[in-house]
């Protein structure tokens, strides 16, 4: 049973460049949320996507977008990148966007860090 | 406005004995929490949930006490082992405000020592 997945592991980027996340939601999972991580703080939620559309934000700037594809993966874009945006980033899957009582499943993340 | 807070930076556990961990929460409409452990290089891992309408949960080793009018659960393993010392995170969510939208504590360091 394959867990949630997510690629890069690691990443260099500089201030105002753009990058791109993956995530592969565990299977049988339709719905993905990615959250931000920072050093010696608890991840932030920053979206969610189910069927192909973001259904939730969290307090982010419009320079954090998304993407769920047909098959439930979904990347995380990231644009005009800043020191501040250097963290863990976590995918998370779960069944259904509305589904209570049902913990999330997380990747390894993604560790982001700008020069 | 830190809505679930976890006050204890880190613990430190004999092995064999009880671990305590607490979370406090501000947010009313909270109905669902869960905690959550984390390894370094690793991703969170679901250790146990409890919903508003209980006020314990038991899963082997592992308890979450609820006590909603203090608006504050606690995490209880015993006994603790080598393997438990990790990061543990508590997070809360509201059916109202997203069911899957999950608000996180900072985080407590457990070590445990033989």
């Amino acid at each position: 049973d394959a867990g949630v997945t997510q690629s890069p592991t690691h990443l260099i980027k500089t201030r105002g460049q753009q990058v791109t996340l993956r995530c592969s939601p565990k299977s049988g999972h339709d719905t993905v949320s990615w959250y931000q991580q920072a050093l010696g703080q608890g991840p932030q939620f920053i979206f969610q996507y189910y069927e192909e559309e973001e259904r939730q934000r969290g307090n982010f700037p419009d320079r954090f977008s998304g993407h769920q594809y047909p098959n439930y993966s979904s990347e995380l874009n990231v644009n005009a990148l800043l020191l501040g945006d250097s963290a863990l980033y976590l995918c998370a899957s779960s069944l259904g966007p509305g589904s209570f009582n049902q913990p999330q499943h997380f990747g390894d993340g993604t560790r982001l860090s700008i020069l | 406005d830190q809505q679930v807070k976890q006050n204890s930076p880190s613990l430190s556990v004999q092995e064999g004995r009880i671990s305590i961990l607490n979370c406090d929460y501000t947010n009313s409409m909270f109905d669902y929490f869960l905690w959550y452990k984390k390894y370094p290089a690793e991703g969170p891992t679901f250790l146990i949930s409890i919903s508003s309408i209980k006020d314990k949960n038991e899963d082997g080793r592992f308890t979450v006490f609820l006590n909603k009018s203090a608006k504050h659960l606690s995490l209880h393993i015993v006994p603790s082992q080598p393997g438990d010392s990790a990061v543990y995170f508590c997070a809360a969510s509201a059916r109202g405000q997203g069911a899957q939208k999950l608000v996180f504590g900072q985080g407590t360091r457990l070590t445990i020592n033989p």
